[in-house]
């Protein structure tokens, strides 16, 4: 199993609907996790951070499920400028904190 | 707050050349990671650097590949020879603090040709 795995989309959605990327992860000693945002050609930023009791920003709400070792991000209110690849971020315990991102999922809101 | 700085923006070479990118992080971040990113993936790790010591450097193609921080501040990324499959971005990213969160500068998009 790859330590972090995302669909890569597209997800093509419309304007005002509300649209949800999951994040496999496969080391359970993990604790921290991140949502970044990457729009074309340029570089990522984060977009929020995971927490256990989960995350909530206005329309987007992060979620960890440890059990199931997977994080989500939900977006309502799907706005054009959405549009962008969103990467999960797993670091990786081992003595040492190694940053993982995942491929990145691609959402593109239609008008 | 200055963000993390990369040059060149650009870099067009010819395959079998050699190539360097630098790299300023955000004062006071101990952590550096050189990161390469493909298009159509996710940024890739290179390397990572807790001050100036390397503490992960396992994707790093190590023939071709070399990378330093000295003094644990800017950090330059060798490539030599470069090869075709070299052409990406290559992003430098720093945090404050190993797995907390990383910012990143602009990239350096290299074209080997």
């Amino acid at each position: 199993r790859k330590e972090v795995e995302q669909d890569p989309g597209p997800f093509n959605v419309p304007e005002g609907a509300t649209v949800a990327f999951n994040c496999t992860y496969s080391n359970s000693a993990s604790q921290s996790f991140f949502w970044y945002r990457q729009d074309c050609r340029k570089e990522p930023k984060l977009l929020m951070s995971v927490y256990s009791s989960g995350n909530e920003d206005g329309r987007f709400t992060a979620q960890l499920n440890r059990a199931s070792q997977y994080i989500s991000l939900l977006i309502r209110d799907s706005k054009l400028s959405d549009s962008a690849t969103y990467l999960c971020v797993v670091p990786v315990s081992g003595g040492y904190q190694k940053v993982t991102f995942g491929t990145g999922t691609k959402l593109q809101v239609i008008p | 707050e200055a963000g993390v700085a990369q040059s060149p923006r650009y870099k067009i070479i010819e395959k079998r050349q050699s190539v360097a990118f630098w790299c300023n992080p955000i004062s006071g971040h101990a952590t550096l990671y050189w990161y390469q990113q493909i298009l159509g993936q996710g940024p890739k790790l290179l390397i990572q650097f807790q001050n100036n010591g390397v503490v992960d450097d396992s994707q790093l193609p190590k023939d071709r590949f070399s990378a330093e921080r000295l003094k644990g501040v800017d950090s330059t990324l060798k490539i030599q020879p470069a090869k075709l499959e070299d052409s990406a971005v290559y992003l430098c990213a720093s945090s404050l603090a190993r797995g907390a969160e990383a910012f990143f500068g602009q990239g350096t998009r290299l074209t080997v040709v």
